[in-house]
């Protein structure tokens, strides 16, 4: 199994809106709804932001939000914080009875 | 309150099989949909899906590790066993315990990291 594809790094101004894409095949994103996503601080454990496309987690900042089209899957953050910089990754069930996650994405605020 | 934390040795020598303890608490293994595995992350790279075990004894399998793993559940302890087997210093990395349910990691434990070197 492939790692989906993500961008490496990904910068915005506070204040700002970005979008992190997340690139898969037919087997993963493309056939199932089960993609979340992660934000992980250095040196600490990553977060659930996102589960089934698009939904957020209690107590998640409604200014994180995720779709999907075709194989690709999207993390939007909006109103961009200081203390949005940290990477973010994708994962998604596959075919291949597990799960495979992104290449992951520095986010850098400017 | 959902908790998991993973014990194990932190230093391995090469071939050998390693061994680590996720103890878990705030739910339990016999809740239909919930499950429990591992991921772990090379240091400064990205998160790998190792396995994972469910309610009703399903498991799933990294692929590519398949032949080197095995996941095992004591749910009477709140426990969950994963062993790798012939380690190669590519294994080094911080291994995380998760809880999944409807197919996301909704809980972390704090990582642990293991170092295989001779």
């Amino acid at each position: 199994q492939s790692a989906l594809t993500q961008p490496a790094s990904v910068s915005g101004s506070p204040g700002q809106s970005i979008t992190i894409s997340c690139t898969g095949t037919s087997s993963d994103i493309g056939l199932y709804n089960y993609v979340s996503w992660y934000q992980q601080h250095p040196g600490r454990a990553p977060k659930l932001i996102i589960y089934d496309v698009s939904h957020r987690p209690s107590g998640v900042s409604d200014r994180f939000s995720g779709s999907k089209s075709g194989n690709t899957a999207s993390l939007t953050i909006s109103g961009l914080q200081a203390e949005d910089e940290a990477d973010y990754y994708c994962t998604s069930y596959s075919t291949s009875s597990t799960f495979v996650f992104g290449t992951g994405t520095k986010v850098t605020v400017l | 309150q959902i908790t998991l934390k993973e014990s194990g040795p932190t230093l391995v020598k090469p071939t050998q099989t390693l061994t680590l303890t996720c103890t878990f608490s705030g739910f339990s293994l016999n809740t239909s949909g919930v499950g429990v595995g591992w991921i772990r992350q090379p240091p400064g790279k990205a998160l790998e899906c190792l396995a994972l075990i469910y309610w009703n004894d399903e498991e799933t399998h990294n692929p590519s590790l398949k032949n080197r793993l095995t996941i095992n559940k004591d749910t009477s302890r709140m426990q969950v066993v994963l062993k790798l087997a012939n380690l190669d210093p590519a294994d080094t990395a911080t291994y995380y315990c998760v809880y999944d349910e409807t197919s996301a990691f909704h809980y972390w434990g704090q990582g642990t990291l293991v170092t295989v070197s001779s």
